[in-house]
């Protein structure tokens, strides 16, 4: 069973900020959240990931609570380009382990012109 | 371009007819996975490898074999095809030395 909730769906106006939140009460003390979205029925594409700090790429950012139990995925300035299913995942260290990424179904993002 | 490719990009068979998908990498990453997503869901993973000439079950291996043919290659075989197995298949790879996976685009797959 996938180990976080999201919403099933959110609307964003274009040009504002998407904030897509992420709860996973039970993430243990080694584990990372990663998110990732899918475009229509492309194959997943990695945004980005973090342990317990706020993370920033040229994609998005990643607010990470201090107790770790929620995070939420910030796109600055949405783009008709960003509607898509987004994935929260919480995993183990990718790096050091096979731990198997687990999809849940994730939020569905429509950005509106 | 560099990435993941997968063959064919589109298939229909027959119940119980066989089949192979193909997955070839060419950024000499260590691990691939197979994934299946059935539509309005997530995906679900269906066997890894961790490295070349090693193989594990995921959640739902039920119905599907794979190989580990060299570092480049995985492949996905059904055996004798089943309509549950109508789905999309990915396959995707990692590196260990960062932490995004990178998908395939995808083999759209179904059984009559």
């Amino acid at each position: 069973d996938a180990k976080t909730t999201q919403p099933p769906s959110m609307d964003c106006a274009e040009g504002r900020a998407a904030n897509l939140p992420c709860n996973h009460s039970t993430i243990s003390g080694n584990e990372y959240v990663y998110w990732y979205r899918q475009i229509h029925s492309q194959g997943p594409q990695y945004i980005i990931h973090g342990l317990k700090n706020n993370e920033t790429n040229e994609m998005a950012s990643l607010i990470i609570t201090e107790d770790r139990k929620s995070s939420t995925l910030i796109l600055p300035h949405a783009t008709l380009r960003d509607t898509a299913v987004y994935y929260c995942i919480v995993s183990g260290d990718l790096k050091t382990s096979y731990d198997k990424v687990i999809f849940g179904p994730g939020t569905s993002l429509s950005v509106i012109p | 371009n560099a990435g993941v490719t997968q063959t064919p990009k589109f298939q229909v068979l027959k119940t119980g007819q066989s089949m192979t998908l193909q997955c070839a990498q060419d950024m000499n990453h260590n691990s691939m996975y197979w994934y299946r997503q059935d539509p309005g869901m997530g995906l679900r993973l269906i066997y890894y490898s961790a490295s070349e000439g090693t193989t594990d079950k995921g959640e739902v291996p039920n119905g599907y074999n794979v190989s580990r043919l060299n570092k480049r290659e995985f492949s996905l075989r059904l055996e004798s095809a089943a309509p549950s197995q109508t789905s999309v298949y990915f396959c995707a790879t990692n590196p260990w030395e960062s932490y995004g996976y990178t998908f395939g685009s995808g083999t759209r797959l179904t059984v009559v």
